[in-house]
């Protein structure tokens, strides 16, 4: 079965330091997709960062970037410089095997992320 | 654009009350999907539509039903509600997926967080 494993529930950074929130998935299909959504304590749901199982390079989006390691199962979520404002908890998500019909996504439990000034 | 909107925001209820929630997105989206969040497990797929008229099951469908008489609009319903729905309920929407297309990220309202007493 597809499966998300977010290991660390919290974590501490200092400002302007760099973190990497940790993200294995479990999948048999050779075509899925990875997402990173950021959740702040106001509670909405926003879209980070999208990385395709075939894509030959690291996805990158302003300070996020995503360490993609297929042969590990592994797609970490780099913020660099972080910020005050990046203190929020962070998901990764799977786009399910079969996804085109539904675009259905399996997510992970989360990692709580502090930023301390 | 409003996006993905979701009412109530809040709502108390007691145990065996019925309740509807109302989730409506303007971006014309097919897909429309209905997740809770509860602590330490992330979010859960309670149902999902590919389209007008269509519902499906998704992985914790017990307990809820929907509807999609409009494709703009995903309603989800409790018919007797139970403690163990004390949760926040998040609606989603996305375009329909195309190999080789777009990210097809999905889009998240801002919550309604329910308890049942």
């Amino acid at each position: 079965a597809q499966k998300i494993t977010q290991t660390q529930p919290g974590m501490f950074v200092q400002e302007k330091e760099a973190v990497t929130l940790d993200c294995t998935y479990d999948t048999s299909d050779p075509s899925y997709g990875l997402f990173w959504y950021k959740q702040p304590s106001s509670g909405e749901m926003i879209f980070l960062i999208y990385q395709g199982s075939y894509d030959q390079q690291n996805a990158t989006e302003g300070r996020y970037s995503l360490n993609f390691q297929k042969a590990r199962k592994s797609a970490n979520l780099v913020i660099s410089a972080s910020q005050l404002g990046d203190s929020a908890m962070y998901f990764c998500a799977m786009r399910e095997a079969g996804g085109g019909a539904t675009n259905k996504l399996i997510f992970g439990t989360g990692t709580l992320l502090a930023v301390q000034p | 654009n409003a996006g993905v909107t979701q009412t109530p925001k809040f709502r108390v209820l007691k145990t065996g009350q019925s309740m509807t929630l109302l989730c409506a997105q303007d971006m014309n989206h097919e897909y429309m999907y209905w997740y809770r969040q509860d602590p330490g497990m992330g979010l859960r797929l309670i149902h999902y539509s590919v389209g007008e008229g269509t519902t499906a099951k998704g992985e914790v469908p017990d307990g809820y039903n929907v509807s999609r008489l409009k494709k703009q609009n995903f309603l989800l319903g409790l018919e007797s509600a139970a403690p163990s729905q004390t949760s926040v309920y998040f609606c989603a929407s996305s375009y329909h997926y195309v190999a080789g297309g777009s990210y097809n990220e999905q889009f998240f309202g801002p919550g309604t967080r329910l308890t049942v007493l």
